[in-house]
């Protein structure tokens, strides 16, 4: 069983349209991330959740919109796609602060 | 804010070399340190970590200890091997406790035969 499993796996779209990006956890953890990793492969948080409550949001554009159902969901929403979102994007758990992430193989995301 | 230095990469090895990967930090407090590797195509995985001063994290033959004087986590491994070839990220969790990873930029390693 996959830890945490990241639906799509590779998503391409035209510029303007609104994707979604999907994260289930079976860990039973009570915090989930959303991170972004450029083409540099730098890593930089975007969002994170604490049972269904979001606790950061680190100056993400509107566009982007967490929703997270249940604790062992974290959504990612993204509305009228621009070519600067191309990245991978990575969902993460954790069972508190300062415990390792556990993140998912990332969903690559191609702006036509 | 906090933030973290790693060595630029990419570094190229040949097996069985020693290897360094520095690692300083800049943050308040005590915060626990991680080193994550990033094998191709796949998430990041935690391989060791480290939650106080002084502490050695290790994992796989890879050492990394906490140094709070000269606020560094350099990684060390004797004896590379091909299969090592990754990029590794070293990374903080604030003592806050508000459960935010910091990371560095990443060092890509890749080991030659």
């Amino acid at each position: 069983d996959t830890a945490v499993s990241q639906t799509p796996k590779y998503l391409v779209t035209q510029m303007g349209n609104d994707k979604s990006i999907k994260c289930e956890q079976n860990l039973g953890h009570d915090t989930m991330y959303w991170y972004k990793q450029d083409s540099k492969k730098f890593l930089k948080i975007m969002f994170s959740y604490n049972n269904k409550e979001l606790i950061i949001n680190e100056t993400v554009p509107n566009r982007f919109s967490p929703k997270s159902p249940d604790k062992a969901h974290l959504n990612l929403h993204i509305n009228s796609l621009e070519l600067g979102d191309s990245a991978v994007y990575f969902c993460a758990t954790a069972s508190g602060p300062n415990q390792p992430q556990h993140f998912g193989d990332g969903t690559r995301l191609s702006i036509l | 804010g906090d933030s973290v230095t790693q060595m630029e990469g990419p570094v190229t090895l040949s097996e069985e070399a020693f290897l360094t990967i520095n690692c300083t930090y800049t943050a308040t407090g005590y915060p626990s340190l991680f080193w994550y590797v990033q094998y191709p195509g796949e998430g990041l995985q935690l391989l060791l970590k480290a939650t106080k001063a002084d502490d050695k994290g290790s994992n796989k033959g890879f050492e990394a200890t906490y140094r709070k004087e000269t606020t560094s986590f350099h990684l060390e491994k004797g004896s590379v091997q091909v299969s090592d070839s990754a990029v590794y990220f070293c990374a903080l969790s604030a003592a806050d406790g508000n459960e935010k990873l910091t990371f560095g930029t990443g060092t890509r390693l890749t080991i030659i035969p």
